[in-house]
């Protein structure tokens, strides 16, 4: 099982510039989520989602939004990227189990 | 609202010595999970224990130890014997039950790097 897969890796964006993460999961998992992560500090939820077509905001929802159309998938999109979207983002999944992540995406915003 | 906090930003540890990361939290939930993730230089994300707060005994993952103390809201992590691949960030983190059913939204702490000398 390949768990949790989070795509690009790395990315640089412009100022303004949109751009969506993806992240699908194979383990039929219910809850997905996504995280980001500031240097120096812990992880802070964005978004989450407890089932396909159901989403709801975490702690730091602004200038974010997401979709849950299948169990297995969970984008994230950023419509106009500013520099304090600058960050390490995690998704992550779960159903009655501690979270399963994925690998990471380090967005440069500039 | 949830707040968890690791008081030591840095600590440093000589291979085989044994060492203890602080953690505190804040909440008038009375069930919950507590968490230890480490996060190694790879960036993944590792669960390495789980306690239940219903659970009086401290969980153990053979070098990995907590001592939990529910009164005092305090969750402490003892790593053992140390060996240089536990070089890594470590982030406590607090889920109430409450989440609902397999639901874990994570409140997590800020971390605290520690680095095992050879």
């Amino acid at each position: 099982n390949a768990g949790v897969t989070q795509t690009p890796k790395f990315r640089i964006l412009k100022i303004g510039q949109s751009m969506t993460l993806q992240c699908t999961q194979d383990m039929n998992h219910n809850y997905m989520y996504w995280y980001r992560q500031d240097p120096g500090m812990g992880l802070k939820l964005i978004y989450y989602s407890v089932g396909a077509g159901i989403t709801d905001k975490g702690e730091v929802p602004n200038g974010y939004n997401v979709s849950r159309s299948t169990t297995e998938d969970f984008p994230l999109r950023l419509e106009l990227a500013a520099p304090s979207q600058t960050s390490v983002y995690f998704c992550a999944s779960s159903h009655n189990s501690p979270l399963h992540f994925g690998n990471g995406t380090r967005l440069t915003v500039t | 609202a949830q707040t968890v906090t690791q008081s030591q930003p840095e600590m440093s540890v000589q291979e085989a010595e044994t060492v203890t990361l602080s953690c505190t939290y804040d909440t008038s939930e009375s069930n919950y999970y507590l968490f230890w993730y480490k996060q190694p230089p790879s960036r993944q994300m590792i669960l390495v224990i789980r306690q239940e707060a219903y659970k009086q005994q401290n969980a153990t993952e053979n070098r990995f130890s907590v001592n939990f103390q529910k009164a005092a809201k305090s969750f402490s992590l003892k790593i053992s014997d140390s060996q240089l691949g536990d070089t890594a960030m470590y982030f406590c983190a607090f889920v109430p039950l409450y989440s609902g059913a397999g639901s874990y939204q994570l409140t997590f702490g800020k971390g605290t790097k520690l680095s095992v000398i050879p």
